[in-house]
């Protein structure tokens, strides 16, 4: 099946530092990913849609310039949390949907984002 | 505003019996419906998908029901089995590639 990884799963970090979080699609190749944030027993809610070689789509409400996405290659994005507050803490999951899939996007294991 | 439901925040069965977990939505627009199982501190894991064309999906033991006048999907496990404690997202999507997720609902299959 496709798999989808991310790095790192966990990640501690200072107040005002920048954390960086990689996606990758392993065995397939995909245009789109997407970014996805969960906090505790709630639901996965969409931050933005990266797109290869062009800018990211980001929802509404969710800060451009605070959470910066490159999406560098068919196999890769990344994340970066800019000047990071202890209100970013969090759960960030990545997806990606396979060209050839009707629809499902496949998951990677989360990286869990914890703010001193 | 929420587009997509889980009304049941958890639900327990008996192994062996089935599990049934519903999800309501509001947005006419949506035609591709999907259900994920998540485990804590792990990204969700697609089960069963089900377009808006069909109103039946079958795939081992998990089966996906939509009933497009009601706008409500449900997913039928049976027999339901100890491993498939975890908690259930379904997910909705449209024209465009997001997806939008329910709030989850918490299954437990005890012995």
């Amino acid at each position: 099946g496709a798999v989808v990884s991310q790095h790192p799963s966990w990640v501690i970090c200072k107040s005002g530092t920048s954390v960086k979080i990689e996606c990758r699609s392993l065995d397939f190749q995909a245009t789109t990913m997407f970014w996805y944030r969960q906090f505790p027993k709630q639901s996965l809610m969409l931050m933005a849609t990266s797109n290869e070689g062009s800018k990211a789509t980001y929802e509404q409400g969710v800060e451009k310039d605070k959470f910066l996405i490159n999406h560098a290659s068919l196999t890769l994005s990344t994340l970066t949390v800019t000047s990071a507050h202890p209100e970013d803490s969090s759960f960030y999951i990545c997806s990606a949907r396979p060209g050839t899939s009707m629809g499902e996007q496949f998951f990677g294991p989360g990286t869990r984002l914890t703010v001193l | 505003d929420q587009q997509v439901k889980q009304n049941s925040p958890s639900l327990s069965v008996q192994e062996g019996r089935i599990s049934i977990l519903n999800c309501d939505y509001t947005n006419s627009m949506f035609d591709y419906f999907l259900w994920y199982k998540k485990y804590p501190a792990e990204g969700p894991t697609f089960l069963i998908s089900i377009s808006s064309i069909k109103d039946k999906n079958e795939d081992g033991r998990f089966t996906v029901f939509l009933n497009k006048s009601a706008k409500h999907l449900s997913l039928h496990i049976v027999p339901s089995q100890p491993g498939d404690s975890a908690v259930y997202f379904c997910a909705a999507s449209g024209v465009s590639d997001k997806l939008i997720f329910g709030t989850g609902t918490r299954l437990q299959v005890f012995p």
